[in-house]
C-alpha cells in the first residue's frame, strides 16, 4: 500500500496528558498537511510543510500544538496538556511538488483522539 | 476569510433519481475539489476543477465549476446505493491550505 499512513489509528487519553501522532506521506510527495475534523464538520486546516519547512499555520494551532517534519519525510503532531475540546479526527494529507499549488491532496485514514 | 457553503447538508434520495449538490464559496479561488467520505473512513478524491467552465465526469457523478458565480455543482445521475456517503467540496485560494464545506450526507434508498 503506497498511500498516506497514520499511526495510531485511535488514541484515548486523559485530560492533561500529552499525545503524539505520526504521519507517513506518499513517498514522492514533498508537501504534507495536517487537518482536524470534528463530528459533522468538514476538515479544518492546521498546518502545512513543504519538505522540512513549516510554511503555514492556522490560528487553530494553539501553543499546545506542535508539528515537525524533521527530514522532510514523516511528520509528527504533538498536543500537550490535552483538553476535551481536542477530541477529533486528525487527518494528514500529502501532495506532490508541482507548480501552481493545484495538486490534489491525498488523505490518510486519520487518528481519532478521544480526551476523557 | 474564505467561506464555503454546501447545500443541502442532508439528502435522501431514491435509487434511480437525479439530484444536484451545490457548493458556494465567498472569494476568488484558483482550484476546487470534491471529496467523498464513507463513515469512519478518510477522504477520497473525486474531482479537481481548475478553470471556469470546467466539467468532469466519473460514472454517475459529474462536477462543474462556474468561477464567476463562485459555484460548483456535483450532479448525481440515476443514483445507486453505493453512492451513499458524505460529499465535501474544498476550495483553495492563494495558498496550499484547503477550506472545506460542512459536507452533504447522501443516503440513497432502494
Amino acid at each position: 500500500d503506497t498511500g498516506v499512513s497514520q499511526d495510531p489509528r485511535h488514541k484515548i487519553t486523559k485530560r492533561g496528558q500529552n499525545v503524539t501522532f505520526r504521519c507517513d506521506p506518499i513517498s514522492e510527495h514533498n508537501r504534507l498537511y495536517w487537518y482536524r475534523q470534528t463530528l459533522g464538520q468538514g476538515p479544518e486546516f492546521l498546518t502545512y510543510f513543504q519538505n522540512e519547512a513549516q510554511l503555514e499555520k492556522s490560528r487553530l494551532l494553539s501553543d499546545r500544538f506542535s508539528a515537525e517534519r524533521p527530514k522532510g519525510s514523516f511528520s509528527t503532531l504533538e498536543i500537550q496538556r490535552t483538553e476535551q475540546g481536542d477530541s477529533a479526527m486528525y487527518l494528514c494529507a500529502s501532495s506532490p511538488l508541482a507548480g501552481g499549488g493545484t495538486d490534489t491532496q491525498y488523505f490518510g485514514p486519520g487518528t481519532r483522539l478521544t480526551v476523557l | 476569510e474564505l467561506k464555503v457553503e454546501q447545500n443541502p447538508l442532508f439528502l435522501s434520495m431514491q435509487e434511480g433519481k437525479n439530484y444536484t449538490i451545490y457548493c458556494n464559496y465567498s472569494t476568488t479561488s484558483d482550484r476546487l475539489y470534491w471529496y467523498r467520505q464513507d463513515p469512519g473512513k478518510s477522504l477520497e478524491s473525486l474531482f479537481v476543477l481548475l478553470s471556469n467552465g470546467a466539467v468532469k465526469q466519473e460514472g454517475r457523478l459529474m462536477a462543474s465549476l462556474d468561477t464567476k458565480a463562485r459555484l460548483s455543482t456535483l450532479h448525481i445521475t440515476a443514483a445507486v446505493h453505493d453512492l451513499s456517503a458524505t460529499y465535501f467540496c474544498a476550495v483553495g485560494a492563494g495558498s496550499y491550505q484547503l477550506t472545506f464545506g460542512k459536507g452533504t450526507k447522501l443516503s440513497v434508498i432502494p
